[in-house]
Order: C-alpha cells, then sequence, then structure tokens
C-alpha cells in the first residue's frame, strides 16, 4: 500500500462543531485530494491540492477548507459540521506522471454528525 | 461537462457465469478511464486504465468512443470478484470524476 494514512479513522460529533480530518503521506507525491463517498452519489470530489498551499475547489466543496502547509500534510476541515456532512471520507494522493492518472487511496475517515 | 454514469447499482451472478458492468461516459475531449475497486475492508484501488489495455484478474475493458462507453468484462465471475466497482474519468490536475458505483455480488 501507498504511504497515506488518515486520522480520526472514525469521529462522531455533534452538529455545529468544527471537525478536522488529516491525510498524512510519505511518497512526496504532487496532488493530494479529498473525496467523500456516499450511496448512490459514489465519491465525490470536495477539494485537490497541486501543491504546498495550491489548493482549489472540487464539486461538493461548500462547508468545508482545507490546508496544505507540508507536502505530507493535507487538512479537510469542517468549520460547522452538519448532518449532511455524514458520509466518509478518503483522501489519495497522485504523482501526476502523464497518462497514468492512477490515484491511491487512504483508508477513509467514517465521520457521523448527529 | 464530464459525467461517468453507472446505471446498476447491484450486479448479481453466479460463479462462472460472465460479467458486463456497464459505464458511459460523457467527455469534450479524449478521455482517459479507469476501473477502480473496492473489496471489502480494503482499499480502493486502481483495476485498469484504458490506456494500457491490460487485463487484471481476468478483467478486461475496451474504450468505445462511439458509443461513449468503457464497459468491464469478465468471462467467468469468480467469488473473489465480489466487491464495489467504480468507473472514472480523468479530468484536468488529474481530477478523477467517479461514477456512482457497481456493486458486483458473485454467488456460489
Amino acid at each position: 500500500d501507498a504511504g497515506i494514512t488518515q486520522s480520526p479513522r472514525h469521529k462522531v460529533t455533534e452538529t455545529g462543531t468544527p471537525v478536522t480530518l488529516r491525510c498524512h503521506q510519505t511518497e512526496n507525491h504532487r496532488y493530494m485530494y479529498w473525496y467523500r463517498q456516499d450511496p448512490g452519489h459514489g465519491l465525490r470530489l470536495i477539494h485537490y491540492s497541486y501543491g504546498v498551499k495550491d489548493t482549489d475547489k472540487g464539486e461538493v466543496s461548500d462547508g468545508y477548507s482545507v490546508s496544505r502547509s507540508k507536502t505530507e500534510d493535507f487538512l479537510l476541515t469542517l468549520e460547522s459540521a452538519t448532518s449532511s456532512q455524514t458520509s466518509v471520507y478518503f483522501c489519495a494522493i497522485s504523482e501526476a506522471r502523464a497518462g497514468t492518472g492512477e490515484l491511491f487511496f487512504g483508508e477513509g475517515s467514517r465521520l457521523t454528525v448527529l | 461537462a464530464q459525467r461517468v454514469t453507472q446505471p446498476e447499482k447491484l450486479l448479481s451472478v453466479f460463479k462462472g457465469a460472465p460479467v458486463e458492468l456497464k459505464c458511459n461516459y460523457s467527455y469534450s475531449g479524449s478521455p482517459e478511464l479507469f476501473w477502480y475497486v473496492q473489496y471489502s475492508r480494503q482499499r480502493l484501488q486502481l483495476l485498469l486504465r484504458h490506456i494500457s489495455r491490460e487485463s487484471i484478474k481476468g478483467f478486461t475493458a475496451d474504450l468505445n468512443k462511439g458509443e461513449t462507453s468503457f464497459h468491464l468484462k469478465k468471462p467467468f465471475a469468480q467469488e473473489e470478484d465480489s466487491a464495489m466497482y467504480y468507473c472514472a474519468l480523468n479530468g484536468s490536475f488529474q481530477k478523477l470524476v467517479f461514477g456512482t458505483g457497481t456493486r458486483l455480488l458473485v454467488s456460489p
């Protein structure tokens, strides 16, 4: 498995509280991503990063922010969690060599917002 | 707009039967397409990519630009093939757009 870890793996929180998920990689890959996985929706991109301090929005970015101050860490923050953000969150990394398109995924973080 | 459609949420077959998981895409440029698989309690991982035209675990997928399809096929399903399968389209900045997934259940 690629050296990518997510923390926490499981979290239960209450509506309105802030939550931060961490993704850590040891592969020195340039690109990092946060996806959420929901039944009937598959995986949807929340935010991504193409370098330190370089981030951009994905298709479902509302209510989420990210930061990448080091190559190895990509943080996803829910400023004020809502029940609609209950999901499984996956971090992924990629080294964009032409034609590969391969993403390596973390094990996922299951978040429940009550 | 880039979009990937997997029409089947669940595909249930018997061991030894042929399998075809459907994937259709919408993309204005030249597509890069992939199949990812998630086995129970394992990470999502790449199964195959159209550009390499490889066969992995007996699965193949052919890109049909005329029908904008990239269906995944296997002639004889095995129980260990039971998993969640996602078709994905590579957009800019290596951003993969995923379909909604198809759960394959292979019964003995």
